[in-house]
């Protein structure tokens, strides 16, 4: 099986502009989660999604969204980009069979930086 | 508020002996553990997982051990490779949310 996708895998921004970044679960996952990677805070969790639905949200401010198709595939959206944005942002897929906890794989990410 | 940590950033260790990285946490409804190896600029490669309800996982050179009463996971690698040199991350589980260590950072020596 293939891995989980993430594009772009690079991308530069300035501040005040938005971004979309996007997500290619493994297959047959239906289970995507996000989370923010920085030098400072480390690997923080955004949110997860689950049959096109958010079920759990991380800290993080409202500019941060995202959503899920029916296909499984995941976008997140970052809005009014601020410089502390810059990090590298993961995605994740799980099986999550029957709501039991499973192993979640990680794509490469997506290295953005907002200048 | 950080619910799992790794209190030792780094870890040096000779090739052929034990590897043994140590993590805590606070929140007891962790539900399953797992351990991550990750490179720069690289996605997190799962390595291995203990579920809450079990005290020791073993998968080939690498085996957890998870302490419910301390409230401490610990990962052993036997023996220790040039190649298992990499950051190496314990997450927690709970409400469909991994919550991370930040991080140990493993150099084997030939």
């Amino acid at each position: 099986k293939a891995g989980v996708t993430q594009t772009p895998r690079y991308l530069i921004k300035t501040r005040g502009q938005q971004v979309t970044l996007s997500c290619s679960p493994i297959s047959g996952h239906r289970s995507v989660s996000w989370y923010q990677q920085t030098p400072g805070q480390g690997l923080q969790f955004l949110f997860e999604y689950f049959s096109e639905t958010q079920r759990n949200k991380g800290n993080f401010p409202g500019r941060f969204s995202g959503r899920q198709f029916s296909n499984s595939r995941s976008e997140m959206n970052v809005s009014t980009l601020e410089l502390g944005d810059s990090a590298l942002y993961l995605c994740a897929s799980s099986s999550d069979l029957s709501g039991r906890a499973g192993t979640q794989y990680f794509g490469p990410g997506t290295r953005l930086t907002v200048l | 508020d950080q619910q799992v940590k790794q209190n030792s950033p780094s870890l040096s260790v000779q090739e052929g002996r034990i590897s043994i990285l140590n993590c805590d946490y606070t929140n007891s409804m962790f539900d399953y553990f797992l351990w991550y190896k990750k490179y720069p600029a690289e996605g997190p490669t799962f390595l291995i997982s203990i579920s809450s309800i079990k005290d020791k996982n073993e998968d080939g050179r690498f085996t957890v051990f998870l302490n419910k009463s301390a409230k401490h996971l610990s990962l052993h690698i036997v023996p220790s490779q040039p190649g298992d040199s990499a950051v190496y991350f314990c997450a927690a589980h709970w409400r469909s949310a991994l919550n991370f260590g930040k991080g140990t950072s493993l150099l084997v020596t030939p």
